[in-house]
């Protein structure tokens, strides 16, 4: 089957400017993880969807960073007033929410802020 | 928070050696996976493994919960076994906490 698909793959926006990452997830995972890998660093955990839960957000680095799942499917991370240190790679993974938590990750998004 | 430690930061064999990566963890966890992370960036699932031991062609991996460490095992390395190698751990809830990566290359 289809695996996690992230869109765009690459994004290059200017100082100032919001952006918007989209996840699809493996259809009927019912959890959703978003990472950021920087230059040559490993993964830093931003926040996770749990079925219906509330998120937990305690990894997002600002306030100006915010993310949604709409209908438990697709999320979108959000990035506004974007800096020059938000440049990275930021993944997104997916898994099922049973006591197996495999999570499988998408190709990313490359996120350049000049 | 917990702290997840791997070991060694790089690491460079000769095609056909084998190697062991190490993960420790500094508090008890719900689940531990091993991934490789090729050159193209991609992270690619190896092994789902919070205790025991498993086996999946050249490459084994072991989980002993109760000293908080795991060992991912490559046997007869390959060019293609290149990349970082990252251990990531499940505290409480979902959260996920990865550690900084074994940067392997194979040389041929």
């Amino acid at each position: 089957g289809a695996g996690v698909s992230q869109s765009p793959s690459n994004k290059v926006t200017e100082k100032g400017k919001d952006v918007e990452l989209r996840c699809d997830p493996i259809s009927g995972h019912t959890a959703l993880y978003w990472y950021r890998q920087s230059l040559g660093q490993g993964l830093e955990f931003l926040i996770y969807f749990q079925g219906n839960s509330a998120p937990d957000k305690s990894g997002l680095p600002s306030d100006r960073f915010s993310a949604e799942r709409t209908g438990g499917s697709v999320s979108t991370l959000t990035i506004q007033r974007t800096q020059q240190e938000d440049s990275a790679v930021y993944l997104c993974a997916s898994s099922t929410s049973g006591t197996v938590r495999e999570q499988y990750f998408g190709p990313g998004t490359r996120l350049t802020v000049t | 928070g917990i702290q997840v430690e791997q070991s060694p930061p790089d690491l460079i064999l000769q095609e056909g050696a084998n190697s062991t990566l190490r993960c420790n963890f500094s508090d008890s966890v719900n689940n531990l996976q091993w991934f490789h992370q090729n050159p193209w960036g991609q992270l690619i699932n190896l092994f789902y493994i919070p205790s025991g031991t498993k086996q999946n062609g050249r490459l084994s991996a072991t989980t002993v919960a109760t000293e908080r460490y795991s060992l991912l095992y490559i046997s007869s390395s390959q060019t293609t076994d290149s990349g970082v190698y990252f251990c990531a751990v499940e505290t409480g809830g979902f959260k996920t906490i990865f550690g900084a990566g074994t940067r392997l290359f194979v040389k041929a």
